[in-house]
């Protein structure tokens, strides 16, 4: 497939690992946050987000950490598989925008089996 | 199932030939826009539509056009390709506000 990691930051774990991907985001007033999952050859898939009335969110083996006094996100991984292996992204909204996302350049995670 | 289909996937075109890029969205979403996807540079939005005949630029709008005529579809059109479009291309749909997006699948786009 095509690739789109080339030239980012990379993450390498073996499998079983925890990962945490970072993005820090410009926009002060931003106040909903969203992380993607870009696989080889597909489109960004969601995967979690967070409003700015919290600091913590957890899904399935995903825990997304907001701090916004230094405007930075953290995306993290439990127990990472090589089904994990993919670009991930941050976005940013905020109401002055129209909620139009802005996103990170991304970070690319590489699993070792 | 709920999706956002694009087409052709793959395109491979020369200079100045007129080209058009259709998305189809059937989730009954106000918004949609076009990214392109260069290694490096992330998602560049192109344009957007946040309702049936209303459009605005993204961050790099030259030599693009769009149309939205039914909300479903958002076109996205080169009137005069150029080798610097050579890219990927996503369209992408969402209700408006604090929402997600959904993506398509890609069109991966040449120019010679």
């Amino acid at each position: 497939g095509e690739s789109v990691g080339l030239h980012l930051p990379t993450l390498s774990v073996q499998e079983g690992d925890n990962s945490i991907i970072n993005c820090a985001y410009s926009n002060s007033a931003s106040d909903y946050f969203i992380w993607y999952k870009q696989e080889s050859g597909k489109g960004p898939q969601f995967i979690i987000d967070i409003r700015s009335n919290m600091d913590k969110r957890q899904g399935q083996r995903v825990t997304v950490l907001l701090n916004k006094t230094v405007k930075h996100l953290s995306l993290q991984i439990a127990a990472t598989q090589p089904g994990d292996s993919a670009v991930y992204f941050c976005a940013e909204m905020w109401p002055g925008g129209s909620y139009i996302p802005t996103f990170g350049r991304g970070t690319s995670l590489i699993v070792h089996p | 199932e709920a999706q956002v289909t694009q087409n052709p996937r793959y395109l491979i075109t020369v200079t100045g030939k007129k080209l058009t890029v259709t998305c189809s969205q059937n989730m009954n979403h106000e918004y949609m826009s076009w990214y392109r996807q260069d290694p490096g540079l992330g998602l560049r939005q192109i344009y957007y539509s946040m309702n049936v005949e209303v459009t605005d630029k993204g961050d790099v709008p030259e030599g693009y056009k769009v149309s939205r005529k039914e909300k479903r579809n958002f076109p996205l059109i080169l009137e005069s390709p150029s080798p610097n479009q050579t890219s990927l291309y996503f369209c992408a749909s969402s209700f408006p506000g604090a929402y997600e997006q959904y993506f398509g699948p890609g069109t991966r786009l040449t120019v010679t």
